[in-house]
């Protein structure tokens, strides 16, 4: 297996732009998580998905921030505006149903907006 | 808001030291405790999913006790190795919850 597939790896853009990243999750994984990753708070979760339903969206900061999930093998994370304070390193995260297995992780997206 | 500290915040030694960092937790409503190990410049990689009070794991030189009844865990390297350099995170489930990651241990392992 490859592993969650997260793109682009890196993405630059102006303030005001849509962005839109990507995930593939695993196979045969039941669960998606999105992560941001700051230096002041860490990992943060924004949302996930069980079986391509989201369960807990509360940590979406606002609404210039969605989440999608269409089928089991594709997700989105778009940010439409975006802002320089969105800018940070955005996890992707699958696991199978039973939640304790361990989360396997995407190479995440570094987000930059100027 | 579900509370998980890590400490120390950082942690440098040289090689071959041993060393531990501690991970608490709330003590009501306990499902599992997970450790991470992440590389700079990578993505965080599953060391132990741990969920039965006592529950003790090993991997190599890298082990870690669980106390669920007073919230806490511990993670020991033995012998620390350069490549043991990394931010070691662990997350916490309550019976409700997902993962709430702590901030982090960053070690650095100098030759």
């Amino acid at each position: 297996d490859a592993g969650v597939i997260q793109s682009p790896r890196h993405e630059v853009t102006e303030m005001g732009q849509e962005v839109t990243l990507r995930c593939k999750p695993i196979s045969g994984h039941d669960y998606l998580f999105w992560y941001r990753q700051t230096m002041m708070r860490g990992l943060e979760l924004l949302i996930y998905f069980n079986n391509n339903v989201p369960i807990d969206d509360s940590g979406m900061p606002e609404d210039r921030f969605s989440a999608k999930m269409p089928n089991a093998s594709f997700s989105t994370l778009k940010i439409q505006p975006s802002e320089p304070r969105d800018s940070a390193v955005y996890f992707c995260a699958s696991s199978r149903r039973e939640p304790t297995n361990g989360y396997t992780f995407g190479s995440g997206t570094r987000l930059t907006v100027v | 808001i579900l509370n998980v500290e890590q400490s120390p915040q950082s942690l440098h030694v040289q090689e071959g030291d041993s060393t531990n960092f501690t991970c608490s937790f709330p003590s009501s409503n306990f499902y599992a405790l997970h450790w991470y190990r992440w590389e700079t410049a990578k993505s965080p990689e599953a060391l132990f999913v741990m969920t039965l009070n006592g529950d003790e794991k090993k991997k190599g030189r890298i082990s870690a006790t669980l106390n669920t009844k007073e919230g806490y865990s511990y993670l020991y390297i033995k012998g620390s190795q350069p490549e043991d350099s990394a931010t070691y995170l662990c997350a916490f489930m309550s019976g409700y919850s997902t993962l709430t990651f702590g901030k982090g241990t960053m070690l650095l392992v100098s030759p």
